[in-house]
């Protein structure tokens, strides 16, 4: 099972909205509603940010939105902030078991 | 507030087997959520390794499922990860999760002679 592909890395003004991919095939992404995002400060563990496509857990900001469209899901930072700087994971439901994205360092300019 | 703690050896030599715990606090083993295990070598990204329901259904990555077991223990309420006939790969942090949600710091697990 490979890895969904994500871009290396992205970025944005403060203020501006950074959109991150996540691709993967008819085995997992294309299949499943149950793909999630993660994002990672360094030397921290990852955060919930986004779960089952769209939705946020409690906390989250609404600046953080997910969406998908066949064997692509999509996370939009909305109002960058410094904080926003961070390594962004997106996982998938690939049947019985889950599969990671490559990871995307977000950067705000 | 759910909360959990991984613990672990910190080293372990090659081909020995790996254990890990993760102690559960805020809600019980037996409650309707899926436990699991996922890791982070050093500088890369993360790797799912396996989840397990107190139903005992278990379910493992396909490239793991060989040396890995993952087991729940409601005595203690703490889920459990052990891997065997390690190598240098498996070095990494290894953090468990509740319902894909991460509550705990990770412990970092060196595999080295």
């Amino acid at each position: 099972q490979s890895a969904l592909t994500q871009p290396p890395s992205a970025s944005g003004s403060p203020g501006q909205s950074v959109t991150i991919s996540c691709t993967g095939t008819s085995s997992d992404l294309a299949g499943h509603n149950s793909v999630s995002w993660y994002q990672q400060h360094p030397g921290k563990a990852p955060k919930l940010m986004i779960f089952e496509v769209s939705k946020r857990p409690s906390g989250v900001p609404d600046r953080f939105s997910g969406s998908k469209s066949g064997n692509t899901a999509s996370l939009t930072v909305s109002g960058l902030q410094a904080e926003d700087e961070a390594d962004y994971y997106c996982c998938s439901s690939a049947g019985s078991h889950y599969v990671f994205g490559t990871g995307t360092k977000v950067t705000v300019l | 507030q759910v909360q959990l703690q991984e613990s672990g050896p910190g080293l372990v030599k090659p081909s020995g087997t790996l254990s890990l715990t993760c102690a559960v606090s805020g809600a019980s083993i037996s409650s309707d959520y899926w436990w699991s295990w996922v890791r982070q070598p050093p500088g890369q990204g993360l790797e799912w390794i396996a989840e397990t329901h107190h139903s005992g259904t278990t379910n493992y990555n396909p490239s793991l499922k060989s040396r890995v077991t993952i087991s729940v223990d409601k005595f203690k309420n703490q889920f459990s990860l052990n891997v065997n006939s390690v190598t240098a790969a498996d070095t990494a942090v290894y953090y468990c999760a509740i319902n894909g949600d991460f509550r705990g710091q990770g412990t970092l697990v060196t595999v080295s002679s």
